[in-house]
Formats: C-alpha cells, sequence, structure tokens
C-alpha cells in the first residue's frame, strides 16, 4: 500500500539556522509524483515543488532545496539560513498513478522557527 | 492566492444537522478534489471529481456526498453530523484530475460541531 512517512513530528531552530525535514515513502508503482506543501498558522496549504519519479536531480529555490532518492524511498526538503515566517507545518505527499491525482499525505512536520 | 475559493471560512452547527460546503475550483482546472484535515486521522482523501463525474473515492463516510457542476464548481455535503466530523476541510483543484497534476487547495473551511 501507498504510504508517506515523516518521523519529525516537531522540529525548533533558531533563526538562520539550516533545517532538514524528512519524507519516506512506500509505493509499488514505478511512476508516479511527490510534493512538498506548507501549511502556514493561517492554516491554507501552499503548494512547494513537484517531483517526478524519474528526476532524481536535485532541486534548488532560494533558499528552499530538495534531495530525492529513489534508492531510500526518500524525498527531504532543506531550508537554508532559517527565518521566522518558515515556521509552518510541513506536508510531504505522494500521489498514486493511473487516471486519478488522489494524494497521499505524510502526518506533517511542524517547523518552529525562533527569533 | 491559489485561486480555489471556498465558502463559507466557518461553520458552526449541532450534531444531527446537515451543511454544505461550497468550491470554485481554478479558472481551466475541471478536476476537484475534498479532503478533510482532522487532528487524528491528518490529512485525508476524501472524493475527486473530473468534469462533473466521480473519479476517485477515499475514506468518505456514507453520510457524506459530493458532485461537481456544470460550471464546475463542487459541494460537498455532510449530514447526521456527529462530533467526530468536526475538521478543516479542504477543496482542491487541478487541470487534469490525473496523478501528474500539480494540486492547488482552497483556504479550507472550519467546521465545527457541537
Amino acid at each position: 500500500a501507498q504510504k508517506v512517512t515523516q518521523a519529525q513530528t516537531e522540529i525548533s531552530v533558531v533563526e538562520k539556522e539550516d533545517v532538514t525535514l524528512d519524507c519516506v515513502y512506500e509505493t509499488r508503482d514505478t511512476t508516479y509524483y511527490l510534493f512538498w506543501y506548507k501549511q502556514p498558522p493561517s492554516g491554507e496549504l501552499v503548494f512547494l515543488i513537484r517531483r517526478n519519479s524519474f528526476d532524481e536531480q536535485n532541486e534548488i529555490s532560494g533558499r528552499y532545496s530538495w534531495n530525492f532518492q529513489k534508492s531510500t524511498s526518500s524525498f527531504n526538503f532543506t531550508i537554508t539560513a532559517s527565518q521566522v515566517v518558515d515556521s509552518a507545518v510541513y506536508f510531504c505527499a505522494l500521489s498514486e498513478g493511473g487516471n486519478t491525482g488522489k494524494l497521499i499525505f505524510g502526518q506533517g512536520t511542524t517547523l518552529q522557527v525562533k527569533p | 492566492d491559489s485561486g480555489v475559493t471556498q465558502t463559507p471560512k466557518h461553520l458552526i452547527t449541532a450534531t444531527g444537522q446537515r451543511v454544505t460546503l461550497r468550491c470554485s475550483p481554478r479558472s481551466g482546472d475541471l478536476s476537484v478534489y475534498w479532503y478533510q484535515q482532522s487532528l487524528d486521522q491528518g490529512l485525508q482523501f476524501l472524493i475527486q471529481y473530473y468534469n462533473g463525474e466521480e473519479r476517485a473515492k477515499g475514506n468518505i463516510l456514507e453520510r457524506f456526498s459530493a458532485q461537481q457542476f456544470p460550471d464546475l464548481h463542487s459541494e460537498l455535503n455532510l449530514s447526521s453530523l456527529e462530533l467526530g466530523d468536526s475538521a478543516l476541510y479542504f477543496c482542491a483543484s487541478s487541470h487534469r484530475g490525473r496523478y501528474t497534476d500539480t494540486q492547488y487547495f482552497g483556504p479550507g473551511t472550519r467546521l465545527t460541531v457541537l
């Protein structure tokens, strides 16, 4: 069965520290997509990144970077030089293959960045 | 702003009642999804529609139903409400409704059942 595990429930860092959020997934599909979403205290879910199972290139967007490793079924997210505005719950998600877009979410990691 | 709208933002009702949550997808998106976020279950997929037709069903209770209308907006109906139905209900939309799509989420409707 498809599953996403975010083992870190809560992480607390001091501003300007780097932080990595872990995501491990299970799937029997050979083709799939992985996503990260951010849920700030205001409650909405904000899309951050989408990665397909064929592309293992790391991605960097400003202070954010993502490391996808198919061999370990992991899709980790690193924030460099964290800021207070990064405080949020971060969700990793897996989309099932086929003709449906159903997302399977991890339990989320709450990141608190202290000034 | 994702372009997905949901109304109402908050809803407080009593056990046994029925409510309707409404969602308008982003312009050009044909597929709508409903998710429930609760403290004990996390974010759970409920149901997906594509161009008016049901495409996928998740852990949706029989007391819950949904539909997508010709103008592509969607409604989620929750009936015989129980305390455990209190949750944040998200609508998301995507262009083609396939696993390759990115889903964009609305702001959510917070339902409180008293």
